[in-house]
């Protein structure tokens, strides 16, 4: 069946590092792609999403972009801040309506000053 | 505009008794979502509704695990009779037709 892998953390990093936080698929079909993200004590956010191949999401300063060819949608941010500091979830929808929602792990990040 | 909101916050049950979870979600989405989120792992879909009806609860426990839209709004989730494993955090979301999931706080559970 569908599935999503994700990276394993916790990931730590210095502020203004680079981020990247890798998120492979499988799925039949065209699914529509996402990552959402939980900081502490709140529930689950969209942070962005693509919903075909070389479509890019950004939001907040993050992207990804849907690679049908290597099946991956890796999450990129340039400079993070302490504020980053939560767990992100990679997921995938099977149809295009963005529902249904199935999730990686999660992977946790951790930003220090 | 509100969010999805979700109550208790927090649960601690022993093993065998029975527990339930209210959700309320968005005002006017259609959709509302029940997801299973154990320590570590990613949320898992238990059920889905439209409106008052059910689209997929292939991944439910039926023998344990119901729960029901009331009119169409609110939702309550229930565990009878509880077991170790399902401590977890139950998440439910909302969302308009084809539009983005709104995610509540979740209920943590815990099962001694």
């Amino acid at each position: 069946g569908d599935s999503v892998t994700q990276m394993e953390g916790p990931v730590t990093l210095s502020e203004e590092a680079f981020l990247t936080i890798n998120c492979t698929y499988t799925a039949t079909g065209y699914p529509s792609l996402f990552w959402y993200v939980q900081y502490p004590g709140e529930g689950l956010q969209l942070l962005l999403k693509a919903t075909k191949a070389d479509d890019k999401g950004s939001n907040k300063g993050f992207e990804a972009t849907y690679r049908k060819e290597t099946t991956s949608f890796h999450l990129e941010k340039g400079s993070v801040q302490v504020s980053d500091s939560a767990v992100y979830f990679c997921a995938l929808s099977p149809n295009q309506a963005g529902t249904a929602l199935i999730f990686g792990k999660g992977t946790t990040l951790s930003v220090s000053s | 505009e509100a969010g999805v909101a979700q109550s208790p916050r927090y649960k601690i049950i022993e093993k065998r008794q029975s527990v339930a979870f209210w959700c309320n979600p968005i005002s006017g989405h259609a959709t509302l979502y029940w997801y299973q989120q154990i320590l570590g792992q990613g949320p898992k879909l238990l059920i889905q509704f439209q409106n008052n009806g059910v689209v997929d609860d292939s991944q439910l426990p039926k023998d344990r695990f119901s729960a029901e839209r009331l009119k169409g709004v609110d939702s309550t989730l229930k565990i009878q009779p509880a077991k170790l494993e399902d401590s977890a955090v139950y998440l439910c979301a909302s969302s308009p037709p084809g539009e983005k999931l709104f995610f509540g706080s979740g209920t943590q559970l815990s099962v001694l």
